[in-house]
């Protein structure tokens, strides 16, 4: 099993563009998250989702969308670049609340 | 909200054992996880604790107490490769217990 797919793993962005992070899993979880870390500020919860159709805001969800239209898929989509965003960010799913959760290898965005 | 404390670094020698200590604030609870992460990686699941006690996996052991509102993560038997980060994370009431929210972790230093 591939597990918790991101793509891409690098990125540079100039100030104001928009991109979208994807995120895959083949475990068929009903929940999935998307997470940033920063150095001295652990992993802070950007969105998640608890099933296909159904998302939520975490802790810092400004600057950010996501959509779940499958259960597979949880991209994140970043609206207008700011350099307050350059950080590492990891997808995780997980089958529900009580069950552990699988990271994906992370994407290291920076913006300029 | 809640808040969630850990050391932010610790060091031993290795063979040695080590304990690391998460404590956290929150009105109700649905079970602690750790996790680890070795620099550049994703985390990974270490342990699931949902009723106090201790939890023993190998090396790894973890205790929970919810009165105290107090976790702790014992290494037994350190190794070169248990050099990483150890987070702690809850699963707050105030969220449905759907949100995951994590502990800046605690980075350890194993030295021959």
């Amino acid at each position: 099993n591939a597990g918790v797919t991101q793509t891409p793993k690098f990125q540079v962005l100039k100030t104001g563009q928009s991109m979208t992070l994807q995120c895959a899993q083949d475990m068929n979880h009903e929940y999935m998250s998307w997470y940033r870390q920063d150095p001295g500020m652990g992993l802070r919860l950007i969105h998640y989702s608890v099933g296909a159709g159904i998302t939520d805001q975490g802790e810092v969800p400004n600057g950010y969308n996501v959509s779940r239209s499958t259960t597979e898929d949880f991209p994140l989509r970043l609206l207008s670049a700011a350099p307050s965003q350059t950080s590492v960010y990891f997808c995780a799913s997980s089958m529900d609340g009580n069950q552990p959760q699988h990271f994906g290898d992370g994407t290291r965005l920076s913006i300029l | 909200g809640q808040n969630i404390d850990q050391p932010t670094e610790m060091t031993a020698t290795e063979g040695a054992i080590v304990q690391i200590n998460c404590t956290y604030q929150t009105s109700g609870f649905n079970g602690l996880f750790w996790y680890q992460q070795h620099a550049g990686e994703a985390p990974t699941f270490l342990s699931y604790n949902v009723l106090d006690g201790l939890e023993e996996k190998g090396r790894f052991s973890s205790f929970l107490s919810r009165s105290k509102g107090y976790s702790y993560l014992l290494l037994k038997e350190l190794q070169m490769k248990d050099s990483a980060s150890y987070l702690c994370a809850v699963r707050p009431p105030n969220t449905g217990f759907q949100k995951l929210v994590f502990g800046t972790g605690t980075r350890l230093l194993v030295s021959p």
